[in-house]
């Protein structure tokens, strides 16, 4: 079954610094979502891809998706303590497009 | 205000106590989801909708029903819950589901489950 592979689990990077999260799929994917979810609360929406090649930028943060439609990554730049939180990667299911898989998360901690 | 609502947001109950959690969306979504979110296991879907009348197993169905009478309200029945079901639930609505084309999911704000 089609599984989506986050990296790292956890990091934490100094305020002003840069960080890069990885979302992989073992199958194409038909879209991609990435979210962002404060501890214990509800997740934020923050971009979605479809295309092949495609990038989206929001504030300081980019989503890219690789040419093949397996590789998504979300990069801040000059990180901020508002962007703290957990970081999900979500996707159609290549078998079931109503089924929805996300990734197991990544904990971002911004330290002054 | 486009959203997702659901209620209670905070529910303790014991073993075998029949409960409902209710949702509701207001952008007239065909889609609707369930999901459990626990520790080292991430955002998991329980069942979900693609229209009325219209609903089918996610990947963690048991012990759980659904029902979709109407476009706006999705809710999620637990007839026997046990301790195992204890758990931060959401509900999300997107505008459709399909293979050519991706909808945002928009998430409600959570419900946390504790059964004793």
């Amino acid at each position: 079954s089609q599984e989506l592979e986050q990296s790292p689990q956890s990091l934490i990077v100094q305020e002003g610094k840069n960080l890069t999260i990885n979302c992989t799929s073992s199958k194409t994917l038909y879209g991609l979502y990435w979210y962002k979810q404060k501890y214990g609360e509800g997740l934020i929406f923050l971009m979605m891809l479809q295309k092949g090649g495609e990038e989206k930028s929001h504030e300081k943060i980019t989503a890219k998706l690789d040419e093949k439609k397996q590789q998504s990554s979300l990069h801040i730049t000059a990180s901020q303590p508002s962007h703290a939180g957990i970081y999900l990667c979500g996707a159609p299911r290549t078998d079931s497009w109503g089924k929805l898989q996300f990734g197991a998360g990544t904990q971002v901690v911004v330290t002054p | 205000e486009a959203q997702v609502t659901q209620n209670p947001r905070y529910l303790i109950t014991v073993t075998g106590k029949k409960l409902t959690v209710t949702c509701s969306q207001n952008m007239n979504h065909e889609y609707m989801s369930w999901y459990r979110q626990d520790p080292g296991l991430g955002l998991r879907q329980i069942y979900y909708s693609m229209n009325v009348e219209v609903t089918d197993k996610g990947d963690v169905p048991e012990g759980y029903k659904v029902s979709r009478k109407e476009k706006r309200n999705f809710p999620l029945i637990l007839e026997s819950p046990s301790p195992n079901q204890t758990s931060l639930y959401f509900c999300a609505s997107s505008f459709r589901a399909s293979r050519d084309s991706s909808y945002e999911q928009y998430f409600g704000p959570g419900t946390r489950l504790t059964v004793t």
